[in-house]
């Protein structure tokens, strides 16, 4: 069974600085989907980004940037020019096909301190 | 356009009585939709889905049921709530193939 894992219950990190969050993964699936959710204190869950598996270049969205390791199985988030408003709880996660169901990580709680 | 509304928000229920949490979907048809459910302080564990009216799939035994009475409209049950059936409550369905799941607000349900 596939199964995600965040190692790091919580981080923190200063106000401008960049803070990486990890993940590790497993499966046995060659092709996958990999995501980034943020969850902050509304507790609305926002997806921040996604990684297709099939695809060897790293997403990126604005200050938001992933290291995917296939061979390793690892997932990495990092965040530049950190902000306030990124403090929140994020959650890694896997889905295995079209549709199929996503599985999460039980997250990492991130505090950005002014 | 597309949007997923779940309601209610808040609720406090004592312990035996009955649930019912509402999600829809609009500006789409046939979409697959999801029930999750976070603890406090933990992750989301699926509870079921469904991928069509009538057709549901149940991840985790429990005091908890689900029905999809319509195409857009996903119901999360239970006939006898429990002290453990406390947290917070997601819908979830998946708008764009491959492309992540577009959550509710949720329901934050406390059992007393």
């Amino acid at each position: 069974a596939q199964t995600v894992t965040q190692s790091q219950p919580e981080m923190s990190v200063q106000e401008a600085e960049t803070v990486t969050l990890s993940c590790t993964y497993d499966t046995s699936e060659s092709d996958y989907y990999l995501f980034w959710y943020k969850q902050p204190p509304s507790r609305q869950m926002i997806l921040v980004i996604r990684q297709e598996a099939y695809k060897q270049q790293n997403a990126t969205e604005n200050r938001f940037s992933v290291n995917f390791q296939k061979a390793a199985k690892s997932f990495s988030l990092k965040i530049s020019d950190s902000q306030l408003g990124d403090a929140a709880m994020y959650f890694c996660a896997y889905m295995k096909t079209s549709y199929d169901k996503v599985i999460f990580g039980p997250g990492t709680s991130l505090s950005v301190i002014p | 356009s597309q949007t997923i509304h779940q309601w209610p928000a808040t609720l406090v229920q004592p312990v035996g009585s009955p649930l019912s949490l509402e999600c829809t979907v609009e500006g789409t048809s046939n979409p697959n939709l999801y029930w999750y459910r976070q603890a406090a302080g933990r992750g989301l564990q699926l509870l079921f889905y469904s991928v069509g009216i009538g057709q549901i799939s149940s991840e985790v035994p429990q005091n908890l049921s689900a029905s999809r009475p319509q195409d857009r409209q996903f119901i999360l049950s239970s006939k006898k709530l429990l002290l453990s059936d406390s947290g917070f409550y997601l819908c979830a369905w998946d708008p764009i193939l491959n492309y992540g799941y577009t959550f509710g607000s949720g329901t934050r349900l406390t059992v007393v």
